[in-house]
């Protein structure tokens, strides 16, 4: 079946530097993506989307590209601070289908002081 | 997760007794949703719900049954609480825009512990 997955379960930065956060997807009909942010004890936050006929999409200090030739998803995070520490994932779908997403299993982000 | 309160937020019971979860919105959303969240399994879709009375299952359905009376409550409920449903749950809304792009809004998760 489809899945999300993520390259690697743990990411260790220092304050300061950038991130850049990994997925790959394998629904090829798959045309609308989500990065969220979970922080401990939380719920997932909202971050940033994209949709399949972009390759990059600009948030507040976060980029989203898309790759949908090698079906890659990557979020990337500018001038990392410690409130970014938090498990990140994506989440696919396709438009109007009842909304349902489909999440990848999660990247921890550490931010080293 | 202004808008979504999910009841209890934290719950122990024993193997075989039912279960219920709330989840309650403000947000006037069509669409409600309920995941489990799992080490090593992210996030999976138990049921969903797009309408008053309208709901289908997910991914991880079997052992659970939802029921959404009125548009702003959400019920999940575990016939009969097994180990294996030890979980943190997550309800979600949703009102899907007019593209059909959908952002789900999450509620703050009820953890489950079944001994």
């Amino acid at each position: 079946g489809e899945s999300v997955g993520l390259h690697l379960p743990t990411l260790s930065v220092q304050e300061g530097d950038n991130s850049i956060i990994n997925c790959a997807y394998s629904n090829s009909a798959s045309d609308y993506f989500i990065w969220y942010k979970q922080e401990s004890g939380k719920g997932p936050q909202f971050i940033i989307d994209i949709r399949s006929n972009m390759d990059k999409r600009q948030g507040q200090r976060v980029t989203v590209l898309l790759n949908k030739t090698v079906k890659h998803l990557s979020l990337q995070i500018a001038a990392t601070q410690p409130g970014d520490s938090a498990v990140y994932f994506c989440a696919e779908t396709v438009s109007g289908n009842t909304g349902k997403l489909i999440f990848g299993q999660g990247t921890t982000l550490q931010v080293k002081p | 997760d202004a808008g979504i309160t999910q009841s209890p937020r934290h719950k122990v019971t024993e193997t075989g007794t039912p279960v219920t979860l709330r989840c309650h919105q403000t947000e006037n959303h069509r669409y409600m949703y309920w995941y489990r969240q799992d080490p090593g399994h992210g996030l999976r879709l138990i049921h969903y719900s797009y309408g008053v009375k309208d709901t289908d299952k997910g991914e991880v359905s079997d052992g659970y049954s939802v029921s959404r009376s009125k548009t702003e409550d959400f019920l999940l409920t575990l016939e009969s609480a097994t180990s294996s449903q030890t979980s943190v749950y997550f309800c979600a809304t949703s009102k899907m825009d007019f593209s059909g792009a959908n952002v789900l809004t999450f509620g703050a998760g009820s953890r489950l512990t079944v001994l």
